[in-house]
């Protein structure tokens, strides 16, 4: 069935260190993909999105690539910082009776 | 333009006493979906609402129930809590329409004692 899988967390990281976090998603059609973020004790808040294939959504430093013949979209950031500390989630949307599709989130502490 | 608004914010309830959340969308949007978040199990989907029809469903018991107004506002409920209940619970909301994001509000937090 449709899905979304991404990289068992936690992830801890130095300051100003290079962050990779996988996303694949399973899905018929052409969704459009997400890139969540949950700061301790918030709701989610939408970090950066792409709409078609090749499309590279960019938000704070944040980018990341809906590769279609991967099916992935990997969040990448180049340095962290300490304030991106966070619950990060890869989404998906594929339109018709939509509802938006969550992978389970990855937690990501970035240390000093 | 006012975001999603939960209420309350937390909450403490005793085992087999019921609650109801409320959620307010954002202006125009008719689509309300909740959420259930707890450290073991992560996010997980409780159901949808659109134009006043659960459209979509989780895997919960009919513990868990919701209704969504002519408004949109949606309140979910549950019944016969148990400690197992306690969690963070998500309300968001969506455009209809192709590839929407979904806006989320802050919360409930809910506390079974």
């Amino acid at each position: 069935g449709d899905s979304v899988t991404q990289m068992e967390g936690p992830v801890t990281l130095s300051e100003e260190a290079f962050l990779t976090i996988n996303c694949t998603y399973t899905a018929t059609g052409y969704p459009s993909l997400f890139w969540y973020v949950q700061y301790p004790g918030e709701g989610l808040q939408l970090l950066l999105k792409a709409t078609k294939a090749d499309d590279k959504g960019s938000n704070k430093g944040f980018e990341a690539t809906y590769r279609k013949e991967t099916t992935s979209f990997h969040l990448e950031k180049g340095s962290v910082q300490v304030s991106d500390s966070a619950v990060y989630f890869c989404a998906w949307n594929s339109g018709g009776y939509q509802k938006v599709t969550f992978g389970t989130g990855t937690k990501l502490q970035v240390i000093p | 333009k006012a975001g999603v608004t939960q209420t309350p914010r937390y909450l403490i309830k005793t085992r087999g006493q019921q609650v109801t959340l409320s959620c307010s969308p954002i202006s125009g949007h008719r689509s309300v979906s909740w959420y259930q978040q707890t450290p073991g199990q992560g996010l997980q989907f409780l159901f949808e609402y659109f134009s006043e029809t659960q459209r979509n469903k989780g895997n919960f018991p009919g513990r868990f129930s919701g209704r969504q107004f002519s408004n949109s506002r949606s309140e979910m409920n549950v019944s016969t809590l148990e400690l197992g209940d306690s969690a963070l619970y998500l309300c968001a909301s969506q455009l209809e329409g192709s590839n929407t994001e979904a806006f989320f509000g802050q919360g409930t937090r809910l506390t079974v004692v």
